[in-house]
């Protein structure tokens, strides 16, 4: 089982273009959440997946941020137009029925935008 | 309302000096608590869990309903213990509720 994987792990975007982050669950993990952590900030909850179902988006911001997990493939959280406050480290994590509660996380990605 | 409070941001100890970080919940119900813990330039990682009771890498962690606290304790710092930590609960629907996180340094 690789684990969660995020990628790409560094991704540079100039203000005004869009950002594309991608998290393959692991094997098995229907459940996928989102995360982001700005520099020397804690972790924030963005949104909360099921395959093809948002459950919880309480913490994303209304405006340029969507996120999905389709049937097939993984979970995108897309990112329009950024700006330089979008700069940050978005996690991704996944759990399953059978893991107690417990969330599983990828590596990240460290969002730069210039 | 559901909540979890790690009133410090910074915690900084000498090698060798005991270490507790604070973690208080506000939860209706019977809560799952964890703590995870965060490596420099690594991934989030699970420490240790309330059910499963253990001690991991010297970290313990009690329950105390009466306080609803989950402090995590560790009687002898060592440099590599240095990490964000962060406790979290699990409420309903597969979700965990986020303490703002502790950043632990181990001073040599």
């Amino acid at each position: 089982n690789a684990g969660v994987m995020q990628n790409p792990r560094h991704l540079v975007r100039r203000r005004g273009q869009e950002a594309r982050l991608r998290c393959s669950p692991m094997k098995g993990h229907s459940h996928v959440y989102w995360y982001r952590q700005l520099p020397e900030e804690g972790l924030k909850f963005m949104v909360y997946l099921q395959k093809e179902n948002i459950i919880d988006e309480s913490g994303m911001p209304k405006e340029r941020f969507s996120a999905e997990f389709p049937k097939e493939g993984p979970s995108i959280l897309r990112i329009q137009q950024v700006v330089r406050g979008d700069s940050a480290a978005y996690f991704c994590a996944s759990s399953g029925t059978g893991t107690g509660g417990i969330q599983y996380f990828g590596a990240g990605t460290r969002l730069s935008v210039l | 309302a559901q909540r979890v409070t790690q009133p410090e941001k910074l915690l900084s100890v000498f090698k060798g000096a005991p270490v507790e970080l604070k973690c208080n919940y506000s939860y209706s119900g019977s809560p799952e608590l964890f703590w995870y813990v965060q490596y420099s330039r690594q991934r989030l990682q699970l420490l240790l869990r309330h059910i499963s009771r253990e001690s991991i890498k010297g970290f313990t962690a009690d329950l105390n309903k009466g306080e609803t606290s989950f402090h995590l304790k560790k009687p002898f710092a060592q440099e590599e213990d240095s990490a964000m930590y962060y406790c979290a609960l699990s409420g309903s629907n597969y979700q965990l509720i986020w303490g703002a996180g502790t950043k632990l340094i181990i001073k040599p």
